[in-house]
């Protein structure tokens, strides 16, 4: 298996919901990340999990929370999301080494209303 | 600062046209520059690392350099399935994981 996946690939919430994103690989990469993409823009890193534990955080507002459950698994988990929350959320991984290239899921569209 | 300009930020070309896209960048301890491809709505694709000045890695169509100072990518002889929005990262010294990334350029082929 040499790919990320990511569920769900779109999501509608309102502002009171919560929901998470999950994200999956099996590719024995321990580091794993999730990033936030608004259209025409780069993605902006928000979490970095390093065998299993968070490394950073880019002070991402506290009603975004990460969980790494194993080595394979990555959540994000949304409560009281904002209008302006709506963005393409990346999931990515990468393996053990130095300059190590990160491999990046398709993406959840989600769409704050 | 560690800092990574695109440009140009859209180009547009011909089928067959070959041209270059431009990624530069300040950085302290470079331990790593890279190019992935982005189609709309989908997330990017990894297209190559880059370790030092002089380096030069090939794929199909396309071939990236690396100077001290900034990156290429060169795409020859492009087809319309190359458009794309190509993003450019580096990940600087100290350990640190997160990548920086410019702004992409927006690579439109017309058939």
């Amino acid at each position: 298996d040499t790919e990320v996946t990511q569920t769900p690939k779109h999501l509608v919430m309102g502002m009171t919901n919560k929901k998470s994103l999950k994200c999956e690989q099996h590719m024995g990469h321990r580091a794993m990340y999730w990033y936030k993409q608004k259209a025409k823009k780069p993605p902006e890193l928000m979490f970095v999990y390093s065998y299993e534990k968070l490394s950073i955080n880019e002070s991402v507002p506290s009603r975004f929370s990460p969980e790494c459950p194993n080595s394979s698994l990555l959540n994000l988990h949304l409560h009281a999301l904002q209008p302006e929350d709506s963005a393409l959320y990346l999931c990515a991984s990468s393996p053990p080494g130095a300059a190590n290239e990160q491999y990046f899921g398709p993406g959840t569209r989600l769409t704050v209303t | 600062e560690d800092q990574v300009t695109q440009s140009p930020e859209a180009l547009r070309l011909q089928e067959g046209e070959s041209s270059s896209l431009n990624c530069s960048y300040t950085v302290s301890g470079l331990r790593g520059l890279f190019w992935y491809r982005q189609d709309p709505g989908k997330g990017p694709e990894f297209l190559f690392t880059l370790y030092s000045a002089g380096e030069e890695k090939e794929k199909e169509r396309l071939k990236a350099t690396l100077t001290k100072k900034e990156s290429f990518l060169h795409i020859t002889a492009p087809k319309p399935e190359d458009s794309a929005t190509y993003l450019c990262a580096v990940r600087p010294g100290a350990g640190r994981r997160a990548l920086t990334f410019g702004s992409g350029t927006r690579l439109q082929v017309q058939p």
